[in-house]
């Protein structure tokens, strides 16, 4: 099964804190790409990150962070210090070489 | 600007009757897609496109139709024999399909109501 599960649905956090955003997938590929996407409240899905299935190599983009476990099929996101412009639903996506599978999205509000 | 843009923003329509919403982009890119957005349900293909006059349909396009007449542009339409068409609908495009590490770049969005 090919699959992408966001198991946080809605998370709220007051300004400042970090938080973490969870993506877990599944596939039998050994080549595909991870994407990170935000989606603030204007709709547009905005692109964050990519990251292919040969690189676990953690990336940081200034207060972003990202952490790749090919061990437990895990994509997760970290926003250091979140302020209120990070309120927005974001979606990880799984791509593999017929199609694009996004998980069902998390909810992230960044109370001030 | 490049970009992808939507229309209309929003759109009302009757039970019975056909709407065809717009999707043009001026980034040049091959593919283009659209996706329906329910809540708590992420996004759902609908149709793709991977050059002009040519579509492929997706997991729910069922109910719906799309042409590819010129590259810029790939326009929805949502039949009557959509059963639950109110939604969020997303246009989306990438350089090239089927290659694994293109993002895709996303439109505003439609989000259309049935009365």
């Amino acid at each position: 099964a090919q699959k992408v599960t966001q198991a946080q649905t809605e998370i709220s956090v007051v300004e400042k804190e970090d938080v973490t955003l969870d993506c877990v997938y599944e596939t039998r590929d050994t080549t595909y790409y991870l994407f990170w996407y935000k989606q603030p409240p204007s709709g547009e899905l905005v692109f964050l990150i990519r990251r292919n299935s040969f690189d676990e190599q953690n990336e940081i983009s200034g207060r972003y962070s990202w952490n790749f476990q090919k061990s437990t099929s895990s994509f997760n996101f970290t926003i250091t210090a979140s302020q209120v412009v990070d309120s927005a639903v974001y979606f990880c996506a799984l791509s593999l070489y017929d199609k694009v599978i996004f998980g069902p999205g998390t909810s992230l509000s960044v109370i001030p | 600007d490049g970009g992808i843009t939507q229309s209309p923003k929003y759109l009302f329509r009757k039970e019975g009757q056909n709407v065809t919403l717009s999707c043009e982009q001026n980034l040049n890119h091959d593919a283009m897609y659209w996706y329906r957005q329910d809540p708590g349900q992420g996004l759902r293909l609908i149709y793709y496109s991977q050059i002009v006059n040519d579509f492929q349909k997706g997991d729910i396009a069922e109910g719906y139709s799309v042409s590819r007449e010129k590259k810029e542009s790939f326009p929805l339409t949502v039949t009557s024999a959509q059963k639950n068409p109110t939604a969020f609908y997303l246009c989306a495009s990438s350089i090239v399909a089927g290659v694994t590490y293109n993002e895709q770049f996303f439109g505003p969005g439609t989000r259309l109501t049935v009365l």
